[in-house]
């Protein structure tokens, strides 16, 4: 079975810390995802990041960046939180080809204050 | 663009069938996920439909219409562990597995 693991399973921060999320998986994944989710706008995609030391913007990047310096990790940074960053983070991973399902971790749910 | 259209609720009984339905539209179509999601835990992935028709797996089938933009998600037997979120979503490109997802429907299902 996958496993992602989500190194948080809830974070409070304050407004202007820079934050780390980290995600790391365990079956040799290529491909890794950062999503937020909340409530009525469902999951959105973040980042992601096909190969090592590659990643790409989403459809809501700002004010996050990422980091995959080995394959099996994909870290999530947001240099200054702010409140409007309060949400339920989701990392998944999949094997890569279209068809190929996203396996999720169990969330981080990041409070800033 | 990509757009995903899901009802926000539905409620069922025990024992009934219930059938949750996702409209989308997209410039090229390369398959349709079905997760579900429970309330505070990880969406797990239910199915993956890429041809017309009606794909059953146990008490679940998903079905495809490629050329309405219609997809539908059926439930049989409905138990009350099924009470989650569905959420439906599209590839966003070809041979990639870059997700877009919709709001998801909650399901509830009472006694």
């Amino acid at each position: 079975d996958v496993k992602v693991t989500q190194s948080s399973r809830y974070l409070v921060k304050r407004t202007g810390e820079k934050v780390f999320l980290e995600c790391v998986q365990d079956m040799d994944h290529e491909n890794m995802f950062w999503y937020r989710q909340d409530p009525g706008l469902g999951l959105r995609l973040i980042y992601f990041s096909y190969d090592v030391k590659m990643k790409e913007k989403g459809d809501i990047p700002e004010g996050y960046s990422v980091s995959r310096e080995k394959k099996e990790r994909f870290s999530l940074i947001l240099e200054s939180a702010s409140t409007n960053q309060t949400s339920m983070y989701l990392c998944a991973s999949s094997s890569g080809t279209g068809g190929s399902p996203l396996h999720f971790g169990n969330g981080t749910r990041l409070t800033v204050t | 663009g990509q757009n995903i259209d899901q009802p926000t609720e539905m409620t069922a009984t025990e024992g009934a069938i219930v059938q949750i339905n996702c409209t989308y539209q997209t410039s090229g179509f390369n398959g349709l996920f079905w997760y579900q999601q429970h309330a505070g835990e990880a969406p797990t992935f239910l199915s993956y439909n890429v041809l017309d028709g009606l794909e059953e797996k146990g008490r679940f089938s998903s079905f495809l219409s490629r050329s309405k933009g219609y997809s539908y998600l059926l439930l049989k037997e409905l138990q009350m562990k099924d009470s989650a979120s569905y959420l439906c979503a599209l590839p966003k490109k070809r041979g990639y597995s870059t997700l877009t997802f919709g709001k998801g429907t909650m399901l509830l299902v009472s006694p």
